[in-house]
């Protein structure tokens, strides 16, 4: 199992610029979160998912959108890039026994 | 609501000597605990779980810690510090509810001195 990948690893927006930040998992886990990680800080949830075509957000949702269309992926959508969304992204899947799986990670500057 | 206290943002300590890192967390129901690590420039990795069995959890790498209901503590510990010990460690606790969210502890930092 490859377990949970994320792309990209690094990369560059300029202020108002839209991505994408892609979530993949081949353990058939049900439930998907998005984290961001600022310098310093633990991580805080953006949003999360249940199941295919079931959504929530969670402490930080401001200015990201996600889709869930199959078990396997969860991307991460940024639609108007702003120096504040400078982080690290991490994306998780949790297993039955309530143990998450983390990727590894997304680094994004916005300049 | 939850919330997880790290009493401490840095440890540093030789080589060879006992770890501790200190977690105190606050849950309106039966929480699960963890503790993960993580290494500069890295994603996170387990190191262990309570669930509601034995209070005293052992983990990978030699770590362990002891869930304290009457003091809300979650404390990890290591009798031996091993250089690859040097990393940031995150307590989180969840709560069984729509999506177990984690809710995160600012982080320990630990430094291994040689």
């Amino acid at each position: 199992n490859a377990g949970v990948t994320q792309t990209p690893k690094f990369r560059i927006l300029k202020i108002g610029q839209s991505m994408t930040l892609q979530c993949a998992q081949d353990m058939n886990h049900n439930y998907m979160y998005w984290y961001r990680q600022d310098p310093g800080m633990g991580l805080k949830l953006i949003y999360y998912s249940v199941g295919a075509g079931i959504t929530d957000k969670g402490e930080v949702p401001n200015g990201y959108n996600v889709s869930r269309s199959t078990t396997e992926d969860f991307p991460l959508r940024l639609e108007l890039a702003a120096p504040s969304q400078t982080s690290v992204y991490f994306c998780a899947s949790r297993s039955r026994v309530n143990e998450q799986f983390f990727g590894p990670g997304t680094r994004l500057t916005v300049l | 609501a939850q919330s997880v206290t790290q009493l401490d943002s840095h440890v540093s300590v030789s080589e060879g000597t006992p770890v501790l890192l200190r977690c105190n967390y606050s849950s309106s129901y039966s929480p699960s605990l963890f503790w993960y690590v993580q290494h500069p420039n890295k994603g996170l990795q387990l190191l262990l779980k309570y669930t509601s069995a034995a209070t005293l959890v052992k983990g990978i790498n030699g770590f362990e810690a002891e869930f304290k209901k009457s003091e809300t503590s979650f404390h990890l510990t290591k009798p031996s510090a091993h250089m690859s010990d040097a990393a940031e460690y995150f307590c989180v606790v969840s709560v069984g509810a729509a999506g177990n969210k984690l809710t995160f502890g600012g982080g320990t930092r630990v430094l291994v001195k040689p």
